[in-house]
């Protein structure tokens, strides 16, 4: 079965940091361009990172550019996302996805249950 | 960035009846646009993507229809597992990704 599995979240005070972590099951990553979406409970789904098969290529949503960073260990088969700078607004559920071209184009097709991140003093 | 709008906010009905959700877009997004299903506690899961296609072990009551601006889901007849919110997605410009606010489908 192919499943992604995120750890790492936790509570922390404004200004620390965090890395998340996604480790993959059932398929390599290694193949797929993989993201980072978030959720704060009861909203809807934002789009935090996307990093290529090689790590030669990143983007990130505009709020959080600068304080993350997404990044991958293929032979590990795991995902990473280094969150840096934290506030208040950061806290949510973090999802990690894995893209695959579907037909005429790519979509995140297989998602993790996610892990929480709560930034609070 | 394109802006994703769905419609309604919430839509209320009864198992049985059919369910028509709307997503528009600020522009053209060709028809690279993904559905997605979320329950509370669990992660999104692909329903259609390319507008229309339905992903895998998706059930035949799901389809999805439209193209450049305008997109509808639709659940034929709802099951009592129907509930839920329903997120649309652009995959035409990237980044960043774009979803929907999310339509909540409840019990009436």
């Amino acid at each position: 079965e192919e499943q992604l599995v995120e750890s790492g979240g936790g509570l922390l005070q404004p200004g620390g940091s965090l890395r998340l972590s996604c480790a993959a099951s059932g398929f390599s990553i290694s193949n797929h361009w993989m993201h980072w979406v978030r959720q704060v409970p009861g909203k809807g789904l934002m789009w935090v990172a996307r990093i290529n098969t090689d790590l030669s290529t990143t983007n990130y949503a505009d709020s959080v550019k600068g304080r993350f960073t997404i990044s991958r260990d293929n032979a590990r088969n795991t995902l990473y996302l280094q969150m840096d700078s934290l506030g208040a607004e950061d806290t949510a559920v973090y999802y990690c996805a894995r893209e695959r071209h579907l037909l005429q184009h790519d979509y995140m097709d297989v998602w993790g249950k996610g892990t929480t991140v709560i930034v609070s003093s | 960035e394109i802006v994703l709008t769905q419609s309604p906010a919430t839509l209320s009905l009864s198992p049985g009846e059919r369910a028509t959700l709307s997503c528009r877009a600020s522009q053209s997004v060709s028809r690279y646009l993904a559905w997605y299903q979320q329950k509370p506690g669990q992660a999104p899961r692909l329903l259609i993507y390319d507008a229309s296609t339905r992903a895998t072990g998706i059930p035949a009551r799901f389809s999805g229809s439209g193209s450049g601006t305008d997109f509808t889901l639709t659940i034929s007849s709802l099951e009592h597992d129907d509930f839920a919110v329903y997120y649309c997605l652009q995959r035409y410009i990237w980044p960043p990704g774009t979803f929907g606010p999310g339509t909540k489908v409840d019990l009436k």
